[in-house]
């Protein structure tokens, strides 16, 4: 079993919908998440972090974080074509310090 | 403030050469952490650096090494490249915990 799991897409949604990203981690004393967009030759981008369950709004992004089933989920409202990238969910695992596990990313296309 | 650089950009090499890139971080930034990213193994935790320290190591053969500068500059090495070391290398910075920001890597290609 991968550390973190991640559907690998692309998740294909038209532009205006929402777009549901989902993650699954299996170190259970996992505190921190994270979620980073990256283009195509491009470095990852930070857009959202969440520490504890529930949910956790940004702009048009929601994340949300369930401990107990080890989950958790980025949320993207009235996407739009500039949304297309792939979206990489990281975690930091209860070893502390600054290593982040990432999952093999989601491809995300919204489509016009 | 200005972001996390990296240099060179780009970087080819032949096997069996070392390489050194450099890193260096958010200005306040104490923390650096590397990364390789490839197509088939994604984004993989090479090592982490505070105050000069090593705190932190992924599963790298001994060939990665890193350090820091009392200023948090950061520089990786690798030694005795392989085709397999072909690459995205991100260095991340942070203060000293939590979220990581990423610079723009360094794109190294072994021939």
């Amino acid at each position: 079993q991968k550390e973190v799991e991640q559907n690998s897409g692309p998740l294909s949604v038209p532009e205006g919908a929402i777009a549901s990203l989902n993650c699954t981690y299996s170190d259970r004393g996992s505190q921190s998440f994270f979620w980073y967009r990256q283009y195509s030759g491009k470095s990852p981008e930070l857009i959202m972090f969440i520490y504890s369950n529930g949910d956790k709004e940004d702009g048009r992004f929601t994340a949300q974080l369930n401990k107990a089933s080890q989950y958790v989920s980025l949320l993207i409202r009235d996407s739009q074509p500039s949304d297309s990238a792939t979206y990489l969910c990281a975690v930091k695992g209860s070893g502390g310090y600054n290593k982040l596990i990432f999952g093999a990313g989601t491809r995300l296309a919204v489509h016009p | 403030k200005a972001g996390v650089t990296q240099t060179p950009r780009y970087l080819i090499k032949t096997r069996g050469q070392q390489v050194t890139l450099s890193c260096s971080p958010i200005s306040g930034h104490r923390s650096v952490s590397w990364y390789q990213q490839t197509p088939g193994q994604g984004l993989q935790f090479l090592f982490e650096y505070f105050s000069e320290t090593q705190r932190n190591k992924g599963n790298f053969p001994g060939r990665f090494s890193g350090r820091q500068f009392s200023n948090s500059r950061s520089e990786m090495n690798v030694s005795t490249l392989e085709l397999g070391d072909s690459a995205l290398y991100l260095c991340a910075s942070s203060f000293p915990q939590e979220t990581q920001y990423f610079g723009p890597g360094t794109r190294l290609l072994v021939l």
